[in-house]
C-alpha cells in the first residue's frame, strides 16, 4: 500500500466551478499535510499546509483534514484556467516526507 | 519565505560527459536537502537525501557512483551526473527544509537535463 494515494485524474471542471482534489494516507501517526501545485515543466510550489482536523482557508483554496478517516482534500473555489496544473498531496510522518503521484486538473474556459 | 535557488535551469550535454547541478538555500541554512528526478507526466521520485557534512543517503535503485552528491555547506548541495547517457535525460529538482519537517519543503526551480 502506498503511503499517500491520489486519483491521477485528469479532473476537468468548467471555469468558475469548485474543483475538489482528494488524498488518503496510510499512517495514522502522520503529523502534517501539504498541497503543492506543479505547472508543466516547473517545480512544485507549496500552496497549503494543514496540521489539525477541520478546514484551513487561504483565498480561493480550502484544505480539509480528517485524521479519523485519514483523508485530506483541497477545494479550489471559482476555478480559473490558470489553476490548471498537477496538484501533489504530501504527508509528513515522523522523519519521512511522502508525496502522492499527483492529480492533473484542467479548468475549461 | 524560504527561497531555494537551483542552477542551471537547462543543460544539454554530450553522452559520456558529466554535469553538475547546484542547489542553494538563499535565506536560510539547510542541514538536509533532497534530490528528486521527474520523467515527463510522472510523479516525483526521491533519489537521495543530502546531509551537510556527511554522506548522502540514496534511495534503492539509485546508483551512488553515477549520481554524486556533495553537501559541503549549510547552504549548498550539488548533484553531479557522471558519464551521462540519454536515459539520464530528465527533470532534476532539489528541495530543502527550513526548520522542522512539519513546515514542508521548499523546492528549487528544477534543472532540465538533456543528454544527446
Amino acid at each position: 500500500q502506498k503511503e499517500v494515494e491520489q486519483n491521477s485524474g485528469p479532473l476537468s471542471v468548467p471555469e468558475g466551478a469548485i474543483a475538489s482534489l482528494n488524498c488518503t494516507y496510510s499512517d495514522r501517526g502522520s503529523q502534517s499535510f501539504f498541497w503543492y501545485r506543479q505547472y508543466s515543466g516547473k517545480s512544485p510550489e507549496l500552496i497549503m499546509s494543514i496540521y489539525s482536523n477541520g478546514d484551513q482557508e487561504d483565498g480561493r483554496f480550502t484544505a480539509q483534514l480528517n485524521k479519523a478517516s485519514q483523508y485530506v482534500s483541497l477545494l479550489i473555489r471559482d476555478s480559473q484556467p490558470s489553476d490548471s496544473a498537477t496538484y501533489l498531496c504530501a504527508v509528513n510522518t515522523g522523519n519521512q516526507f511522502y508525496f502522492g503521484t499527483g492529480t492533473s486538473l484542467t479548468v475549461i474556459p | 519565505g524560504a527561497v531555494v535557488s537551483q542552477h542551471p535551469s537547462r543543460v544539454i550535454c554530450k553522452s559520456g560527459t558529466s554535469v553538475k547541478i547546484e542547489c542553494r538555500s538563499l535565506d536560510f541554512q539547510a542541514t538536509t536537502m533532497f534530490w528528486y528526478r521527474q520523467f515527463p507526466k510522472q510523479s516525483l521520485m526521491l533519489m537521495a537525501t543530502s546531509n551537510e557534512g556527511s554522506k548522502a543517503t540514496y534511495e534503492q535503485g539509485v546508483e551512488k557512483d553515477k549520481f554524486l552528491i556533495n553537501h559541503a555547506s549549510l547552504t549548498l548541495s550539488t548533484l553531479t551526473v557522471t558519464s551521462a547517457h540519454p536515459e539520464d535525460s530528465s527533470f532534476y529538482i532539489c528541495s530543502a527544509l527550513q526548520g522542522a519537517q512539519i513546515y514542508g519543503y521548499t523546492f528549487g526551480s528544477g534543472t532540465r537535463l538533456t543528454v544527446v
